[in-house]
């Protein structure tokens, strides 16, 4: 069975630029959740996607959004790019159905400058 | 919001040495999860506690949960170098368990053979 994917691995980017991170679940889990990841800050929620709908959101700017298609791929766009954006994203999937361990991938390291 | 505090902040112990990581929560615990991570890499779910009293092992690693001291502890028993890592402790609140977890700053954990 094949792990939660994560596509690119390293992405190097200016400011002000936009950008879209890629997550494929494990096959037949149905929510994807979103994870930043900075020395300073530690590892932080994103959001929750379920079925395709924003089921949790943390406490982000509108500048970092998402979205999940039908197939429970997940995308995560965030635009104009800071310096303070540079991070290891996370995405976790699951089957979404209450209180179970995340499976989570590798990540998009994202360094912008 | 749930703050979960993590002790030590960074371990080195002997190889073949025990030893303890400590995860302490201002809010009462309704589900603990314990992750291993490697530097730059994704989080390996070790295991989850959801009971006061709880205790879970998996090879050489224990985790209890004690309700009453809002606490968890990780204890790894005759350590080795595969053991090295970030030990990060994560928790949902009742009402929001799944996917939305909060996580400590972790423990950086050095095992010299």
């Amino acid at each position: 069975k094949a792990g939660v994917t994560q596509t690119p691995r390293y992405l190097i980017k200016t400011r002000g630029q936009q950008v879209t991170l890629s997550c494929s679940p494990i096959s037949g889990h149905r929510s994807v959740s979103w994870y930043q990841q900075t020395p300073g800050q530690g590892l932080q929620f994103l959001f929750e996607y379920f079925s395709e709908t924003q089921r949790n959101k943390g406490n982000f700017p509108g500048r970092f959004s998402g979205r999940q298609f039908s197939n429970s791929r997940s995308e995560m766009n965030v635009s104009t790019l800071e310096l303070g954006d540079s991070a290891l994203y996370l995405c976790a999937s699951s089957f979404g159905t209450g209180r179970e361990k995340l499976f989570f991938g590798s990540g998009t390291q994202l360094s912008v400058l | 919001s749930q703050e979960l505090e993590q002790s030590p902040q960074s371990l080195i112990v002997q190889e073949g040495k025990n030893l303890t990581i400590n995860c302490t929560s201002s809010k009462t615990l309704y589900g603990l999860y314990w992750y291993k991570q490697k530097y730059g890499e994704g989080l390996i779910f070790l295991m989850m506690l959801q009971k006061g009293g709880e205790e879970k092992s998996h090879e050489k690693i224990t985790a209890k949960l004690d309700e009453k001291k809002q606490q968890s502890s990780l204890h790894i028993t005759a350590s080795q170098p595969s053991h090295a890592g970030i030990y990060l402790c994560g928790a949902d609140g009742y009402e929001t368990s799944g996917s939305r977890l909060t996580f400590g700053e972790g423990t950086q954990l050095t095992v010299n053979p």
